[in-house]
């Protein structure tokens, strides 16, 4: 079983539009998440850490939830830009990555 | 500039032929490694280094080999690279491997198949 598991996508939404997804942990003692995003198979780069009461990056929405083992990203008001692959990531000594959820923003 | 370089960017190869994909960081970040990225699977980690002359096995490090003998430069050796071993390679470094300091700047990814 992988340690970090996503919903692949595509997710295609039109500009302006929210989009959410999730990933799931499967370690229990993972202490600190983050999203990572990776623009066509260039390098990933860090979005953003998840904090335990949620948090927000401008447009960016960040949740954990310990007890089902999940985060998840929300995206408001989507711009072309947004176009990209997701990583989630969990720590616990190690990070681990998961494959990825790509979105896909029409203009 | 900060950055994390990576030579080869693209290369082909045939199977058997020694190869090493070079990496180098200039942020004196002590914790490098090496990643692959293969569709579906995400990003698993072929070995790291915490520091200088110290070395450790990641997820998938069959088939690669690793030095650190300066801090900036963290060399992947594939002694006799095969056709399984055809992927996106990327080199990271971060200022730790704790959980403070753990993010990861990547290199640009070097694109390698074997065939």
């Amino acid at each position: 079983r992988k340690e970090v598991e996503q919903d692949p996508g595509p997710f295609n939404v039109p500009e302006g539009a929210t989009v959410a997804f999730n990933c799931t942990y499967s370690n229990s003692a993972s202490q600190s998440f983050f999203w990572y995003r990776q623009d066509c198979r260039k390098e990933p780069k860090l979005l953003m850490s998840v904090y335990s009461s949620g948090n927000e990056d401008g447009r960016f929405t960040a949740q954990l939830n310990r007890a089902s083992q999940y985060i998840s990203l929300l995206i408001r008001d989507s711009k072309l830009s947004d176009s990209a692959t997701y990583l989630c990531v969990a720590y616990d000594y190690k990070l681990s990555f998961g494959a990825g959820t790509t979105v896909t923003v029409r203009a | 500039e900060a950055q994390v370089t990576q030579n080869p960017r693209y290369l082909i190869t045939v199977t058997g032929k020694k190869l090493t994909v070079t990496c180098s960081q200039n942020m004196n970040h002590e914790y490098m490694s090496w990643y692959r990225q293969d569709p579906g699977l995400g990003l698993r980690q072929i070995y790291y280094s915490m520091n200088v002359e110290v070395t450790d096995k990641g997820d998938v490090p069959e088939g690669y080999k690793v030095s650190r003998k300066e801090k900036r430069n963290f060399p992947l050796i594939l002694e006799s690279p095969s056709p399984n071993q055809t992927s996106l390679y990327f080199c990271a470094s971060s200022r730790t491997s704790g959980r403070a300091g753990n993010e990861q700047f990547f290199g640009p990814g070097t694109r390698l198949t074997v065939l």
